[in-house]
């Protein structure tokens, strides 16, 4: 168990809808990293917030955002969703300084129909 | 920008030993490694940072050449439970901490 948690673990949702998919840090990370693993595909860079900021942006769509809120947690928000958003999202966090091991979530599995 | 890792995949039989390189067109501060198993969350291996430390555990190490940008992952002995995915990860230099992977190497060890 590395401390991360992301809900909910599937998900299964129709073309043109919204979703929300959640993550909790560990316990003293600030910094949270989303990343979106499509079927055979490496993990693409998402976003990243540290404590409660934007702190850098990767492939990310417009249809695509998320926060960090006061209490860490973030949220990835996903909406006009394709059937090509179907794949794995993983949160990670990290401690504080950067250069540290990112600890990854179990992932939360998106199907669009 | 992506890291380029390389082989894309590799099968071994147990006990033999295989190389993953990870370059990058980019001065990097660090560079990471992780494992991911089918179905899982990836598991961090190490984190090598810039002055071309070696670093190991086990009979799994990695070297970083900060002037070439490049670090290699060293499997030595292969056992069954190094199949996997191995990802690389780099920071660049002057970065926000940003974490990028490559597109991860396929390692199958047979019995």
């Amino acid at each position: 168990d590395s401390g991360v948690t992301q809900t909910p673990k599937h998900l299964i949702t129709a073309t043109g809808q919204r979703v929300t998919l959640r993550c909790s840090p560990r316990s003293g990370d600030l910094s949270v990293y989303w990343y979106q693993q499509s079927l055979d595909q490496g993990l693409q860079f998402l976003i990243q917030y540290y404590n409660g900021e934007e702190r850098a942006k990767g492939n990310i769509l417009e249809r695509f955002s998320a926060q960090q809120f006061p209490d860490l947690h973030s949220e990835l928000n996903l909406s006009s969703l394709e059937l090509g958003d179907s794949a794995l999202y993983f949160c990670a966090s990290s401690v504080p300084g950067g250069s540290t091991e990112a600890f990854f979530g179990q992932g939360t599995r998106l199907t669009v129909v | 920008q992506q890291p380029v890792q390389s082989p894309q995949a590799v099968i071994l039989r147990e006990g033999e030993d295989a190389v993953i390189n990870c370059s990058s067109s980019k001065a990097l501060y660090s560079v990471h490694w992780y494992r991911q198993k089918h179905g899982e969350a990836p598991v961090f291996l190490m984190i090598l940072l810039k002055g071309g430390e070696q670093k190991g555990h086990d009979k799994i190490s990695a070297s970083f050449n900060e002037k070439k940008q490049q670090s290699s992952l060293y499997l030595t002995a292969s056992q069954l439970s190094y199949s996997g995915t191995y990802f690389c990860g780099t920071e660049e230099q002057g970065g926000s901490e940003k974490l990028v992977f490559g597109k991860g190497t396929k390692l199958t060890v047979n019995p």
